[in-house]
């Protein structure tokens, strides 16, 4: 069975660039989830989808944070514009549903971004 | 107060020990109970999953929750040093939109 494929692995902009970050979850997963994992932390819940729709986006910067997931599979996440505290390890996450035994979750290698 | 708390280490131990780790919440709401392994630059894998109260055991491997204490461990028997690693405990709930919210991470060192 294929994992979580996320791309890209590394990225290093300057602040108040943009960047994307790619997550394809693993076939027949409902739930996507993108964490946020700054260095000597637990992942952070950003967003979470149940096929199209956002479950839960509180801890979003929606002013700088934007995430979508078309037709229910691969999803984006974008920043603009990057600040220093951007930096982190970005990891998407898929499970099959969002309860119970279905919540178990797999994550992908995560995307290390350094914003300079 | 954070949801989940998880003392971050780092735990030091020779190879053979049996290492203990554990995380305190304050949800009640909380009823499955997961802990997770990261190797450095790679993503959190699940390692054991627990429904509400009681024991479980895999290999090496026995996790814990006590709910009345809001307290959850996991034991590491005859410790190995390829289970040096970060440990995170992660938590949801029963509710449809109940998002899992994980600890900080406690980092284990095994030395040879």
């Amino acid at each position: 069975e294929a994992g979580v494929a996320q791309s890209p692995r590394y990225k290093i902009i300057e602040k108040r660039q943009s960047v994307a970050f790619w997550c394809n979850p693993i076939s027949g997963h409902a739930t996507l989830y993108w964490y946020q994992q700054i260095l000597g932390q637990g992942p952070k819940l950003l967003i979470q989808f149940q096929n199209n729709g956002v479950v839960d986006d509180s801890q979003l910067p929606k002013d700088r944070f934007s995430a979508e997931r078309l037709k229910g599979v691969d999803s984006t996440l974008k920043i603009q514009p990057a600040k220093l505290e951007d930096s982190a390890v970005y990891l998407c996450a898929s499970s099959l549903g969002s309860t119970g035994w279905s919540t178990e979750a797999f994550f992908g290698q995560g995307t290390r971004l350094t914003v300079v | 107060q954070k949801e989940v708390e998880q003392d971050p280490g780092p735990l030091s131990v020779p190879e053979g020990a049996i290492v203990s780790l554990n995380c305190t919440y304050s949800n009640s709401a909380f009823q499955y109970f997961m802990w997770y392994r990261q190797y450095s630059r790679k993503g959190p894998e699940l390692l054991m999953y627990t429904y509400s109260s009681g024991n479980k055991e895999d290999g090496r491997f026995t996790a814990q929750v006590d709910k009345s204490s809001k307290y959850i461990s996991l034991f590491i028997r005859d410790s190995q040093p390829s289970d040096s690693a970060t440990y995170l405990c992660a938590m949801s709930g029963m509710d449809s939109s109940y998002k899992l919210i994980f600890g900080s991470g406690t980092r284990l060192l095994v030395r040879p």
